[in-house]
């Protein structure tokens, strides 16, 4: 399968504690993009990498996160010290660059704060 | 920012029927991209169909199509000949041509009845 794919599926952690996320995108998609969504909620934007360059943070992304795409392929985000109102299904989506290109999402990572 | 509303939470067709979807949005650029994305039930978001602002035509992939009003800043999507996999939460989704994040609305879930 060559879609975008995410790692864990699921994650259930203590408040309080880190949690990182990976994403591998498409292979040949230079833009990758990371969404939180919430129940009853559509996906909204955290941040956005064009290879290995973060180049739009939303100001949803908080200190505690962070995101990474060290050699511009997979991608990490991570949340330290978790609270309660982070759990979310988190949604990495990658692209070709250009305008208007889809934007392929990935299964997502949902993350659950006790 | 751009706000997408869909104001319509929940919607029911009976298979081989047609439905609408509505979306509203609210921007004050005069070109960007509106896309319609299909999440089936724990399974990924998919692209279904995607318009350009500058394009007057309404565009088609198969049994979907978009009603693009312009003017009045609508985007409404008809399913035609509903089928049970069609059963789904459906979002529109905003971009402008320079950014990069899709502003998504809430959602519309879809149920499809035999």
């Amino acid at each position: 399968d060559t879609g975008v794919s995410q790692n864990p599926r699921h994650k259930i952690t203590k408040r309080g504690q880190n949690v990182t996320f990976r994403c591998d995108p498409i292979s040949e998609h230079n833009r990758l993009y990371w969404y939180r969504q919430t129940l009853g909620q559509g996906p909204e934007f955290l941040t956005y990498f064009q290879n290995e360059a973060q180049l739009e943070k939303s100001r949803l992304l908080s200190d505690r996160f962070s995101a990474e795409r060290p050699k511009g392929s997979f991608s990490t985000l991570e949340i330290q010290r978790t609270e309660q109102g982070d759990s979310a299904m988190y949604l990495c989506a990658s692209s070709h660059g250009g305008l208007g290109n889809e934007q392929f999402f990935g299964p997502g990572t949902r993350l659950t704060v006790l | 920012a751009q706000t997408v509303t869909q104001s319509q939470p929940e919607m029911s067709v009976q298979e081989a029927e047609t439905v609408t979807l509505s979306c509203t949005y609210d921007t004050s650029e005069s070109d960007y991209y509106l896309f319609w994305y299909k999440q089936p039930p724990s399974r990924q978001m998919i692209l279904v169909i995607r318009q350009e602002a500058y394009k007057q035509q309404n565009a088609t992939e198969n049994r979907f199509s978009v009603n693009f009003q312009k003017a009045a800043k609508s985007f409404s999507l008809k399913i035609s000949d509903s089928q049970l996999g069609d059963a789904a939460m459906y979002f529109c989704a905003y971009r402008s041509p320079g950014g990069y994040a899709l502003n998504f609305g809430k959602g519309t879930s879809l149920l499809v009845t035999p």
